[in-house]
Order: C-alpha cells, then sequence, then structure tokens
C-alpha cells in the first residue's frame, strides 16, 4: 500500500517561472492538505482539499497560489511568478474521510523547491 | 484558526536520559497526534490520541490526552541516538489541523 507520493522531491526554478507541485495521497483518502515549511521552522497550513472541493485555503496567499484536486489524479499546488521567497518545502498529507474514527494524516517527503 | 503551543523549543540531552515535551492549545480539539520530523524528510506519525485522559504508549514512547482536550505531552524515557529529530504535535478537531512550532531534540552520545 504506497504511502502518500509527491513530486518532484527537488524544484529549482527562476524568478518570474511556474512551479508545479503534485500529490497523490493513499490509497482510499479522499482528503489533502498541502504544509509548507520553511528551514528551521514547523509546518504551516496552506489549504485543505477534498475531490474537486477546496474546502479550507486559508493558509494560501491570495495572490500567485492556487491548489486543485480533480476527481481523477493527483492533487496539484501551483505557484505563478516565484519568488525568491517561496523557497521552502511543501509537504502534502492526506486522510481519511472524516466520517470514518480516525484523525491521522499521513504525509509525504516534501517538494523542496529553490527559486534563483 | 487555532494556535498550538509547543514547548519546549529545543533540547538537548545525553544518551540515556527520558525527555518530555508538551502542546497546549486555547482550543480544543477532538484528536491530537504527534509526529516526528527527521531531516529532509517527511513528518511521521508516532502516537494518534482520540479520547480526553487518554495515554498511549508506542516502544519508549508515551502520550497522553489532556483531559480539558486542550493539552497534550509525550515522553520519550532512554533516549537513543537516533531520537535525534524535529517532533510536531498537532491537534485536530474535525477537517481543521494545526501544528506546533516543533521542539528540535539533539541527543549527546
Amino acid at each position: 500500500n504506497a504511502g502518500v507520493m509527491q513530486n518532484p522531491r527537488h524544484l529549482v526554478r527562476r524568478r518570474g517561472q511556474e512551479a508545479r507541485l503534485r500529490c497523490s495521497p493513499m490509497k482510499g483518502h479522499s482528503h489533502v492538505y498541502w504544509y509548507r515549511q520553511l528551514p528551521e521552522e514547523g509546518l504551516k497550513f496552506m489549504v485543505y482539499l477534498q475531490k474537486e472541493n477546496i474546502i479550507d485555503e486559508s493558509g494560501m496567499p491570495k495572490e500567485r497560489f492556487s491548489a486543485e484536486f480533480p476527481k481523477e489524479g493527483p492533487s496539484i499546488l501551483r505557484i505563478q511568478q516565484v519568488v525568491r521567497g517561496d523557497s521552502a518545502a511543501y509537504f502534502c498529507a492526506s486522510s481519511r474521510s472524516a466520517g470514518f474514527n480516525t484523525g491521522e494524516l499521513f504525509f509525504g517527503e516534501g517538494s523542496r523547491l529553490t527559486v534563483l | 484558526g487555532q494556535q498550538l503551543n509547543q514547548s519546549p523549543q529545543s533540547m538537548f540531552i545525553q544518551e540515556g536520559e527520558d525527555v518530555s515535551m508538551n502542546c497546549t492549545s486555547s482550543s480544543i480539539f477532538n484528536t491530537w497526534l504527534w509526529y516526528k520530523q527527521d531531516p529532509g524528510e517527511g513528518p511521521v506519525l508516532l502516537i494518534a490520541l482520540y479520547k480526553a485522559g487518554e495515554l498511549t504508549s508506542n516502544g519508549r514512547l508515551t502520550a497522553q490526552f489532556g483531559i480539558t482536550r486542550k493539552d497534550s505531552f509525550l515522553n520519550i524515557s532512554a533516549s537513543i541516538p537516533s531520537d535525534v529529530g524535529i517532533y510536531f504535535c498537532a491537534g485536530r478537531e474535525n477537517n481543521d489541523m494545526r501544528f506546533g512550532a516543533g521542539t528540535r531534540l539533539t541527543v549527546k552520545p
């Protein structure tokens, strides 16, 4: 049973380019969360999605950032016109639907974005 | 969203010593989770707690869900060098999951 799969593991972009980070949740999981982590810091919530719906995007910057979780395929976190301050590790996590008595989030290994 | 206060921020201990860290919140949660993150990796779930007052062990790790549902602690007994890493608490209320800032643990052989 594969865990949460994120790709790419490392991504280098120049300022102004676009970054696309992908996340495939664990099998049977329909909830996806994206977190951002700066070096030496904790995990900052960005967005929570269920299939085809954004449930909570309160942690995501209003401009340049967007996220989706289509009916088919992985969840995608998209950063347009990247700036140096976007350099960070972006972690995806998934969980089962809220109807099950399980609160665990399972994390991927992260995508490390470096903006030159 | 709710803010979690995790302490201490960092700990430097000798191998074999016990470790204790805790997390408090201004709001209640129905689930408390503890994760460990190694450098360059994603957080890995250590212990999940679902009931107020619950005390759960996983090997040398013991965690408790506070009676008020606003706090949790994690203890590590007889620390070993591979315990090094960052430990995060997380509180969940329905589909809202928030993390503490982490406790960075260093274990000296």
